[in-house]
């Protein structure tokens, strides 16, 4: 079946690197993706990744996939506290836009 | 260029009372689609359409309506709500159903139901 699994819950601390990881179940899925959620916000799109890629790095988000194992994840290097936000990983079940979403991780960034 | 638009931000509804939950897109994408995002869980498709005229179901449609009439709206409906409809509603757009095309999303509707 379909499913994408996330821990739930973050905490590092300001200038630190953050690692959220994510696993999913398709594997006819052709991209992965990462959504930020702010407090009462709606999602945005962060980046994705095409399956045939094993890495993909864009500012301070390196996103690395392992599509043996289905594992999904996203570093984001000098964490700052603007990047408190759940995190959502999405996968794409036979290519379409119909997404899969887990139940995102939150991120808590202190001092 | 305003993206996703959804109206209203914030409802509450009695049991039994139907209502439209409306989005508006500008960027002329011909795919768009409503989920539902509960507590703990991640968003779940309610249906979507991959253009004018064209709706299909997505994995929790019972309850729920879509009209697709024009390439810019689609509306979602609520035809006798009940709490288990409690949700934040999220509304989203892409130039096609091709996945290389990701979904730009709306800001939500926070939906309370009594």
């Amino acid at each position: 079946g379909e499913d994408v699994e996330q821990s739930l819950f973050l905490s590092v601390r300001e200038g630190d690197s953050s690692v959220i990881n994510c696993t999913y179940t398709d594997s006819s899925s052709t991209y992965l993706y990462w959504y930020k959620q702010e407090p009462g916000a709606g999602l945005q799109l962060l980046t994705y990744i095409f399956s045939n890629m094993d890495m993909k790095q864009d500012q301070r988000l390196t996103v690395l996939l392992n599509k043996k194992d289905k594992h999904l994840s996203l570093r984001i290097a000098d964490t700052q506290t603007g990047d408190s936000a759940i995190y959502f990983c999405a996968e794409n079940p036979g290519g379409y836009n119909k997404l899969i979403f887990g139940a995102g991780t939150r991120l808590a960034v202190h001092p | 260029n305003a993206g996703v638009t959804q109206t209203p931000k914030f409802q509450v509804l009695k049991t039994g009372q139907s209502m439209t939950l409306q989005c508006a897109q500008d960027m002329n994408h011909e795919y768009m689609s409503w989920y539902r995002q509960d507590p703990g869980m991640g968003l779940r498709l309610i249906h979507y359409s991959v253009g004018a005229g064209i709706t299909d179901q997505g994995e929790v449609p019972n309850g729920y309506n879509v009209s697709r009439s024009t390439t810019e709206d689609f509306p979602l409906r609520l035809l006798s709500a009940a709490p288990s409809q409690t949700s934040v509603y999220f509304c989203a757009s892409s130039p096609g159903q091709n996945s290389n095309q990701p979904q730009h999303f709306g800001d939500g509707t926070r939906l309370s139901i009594l």
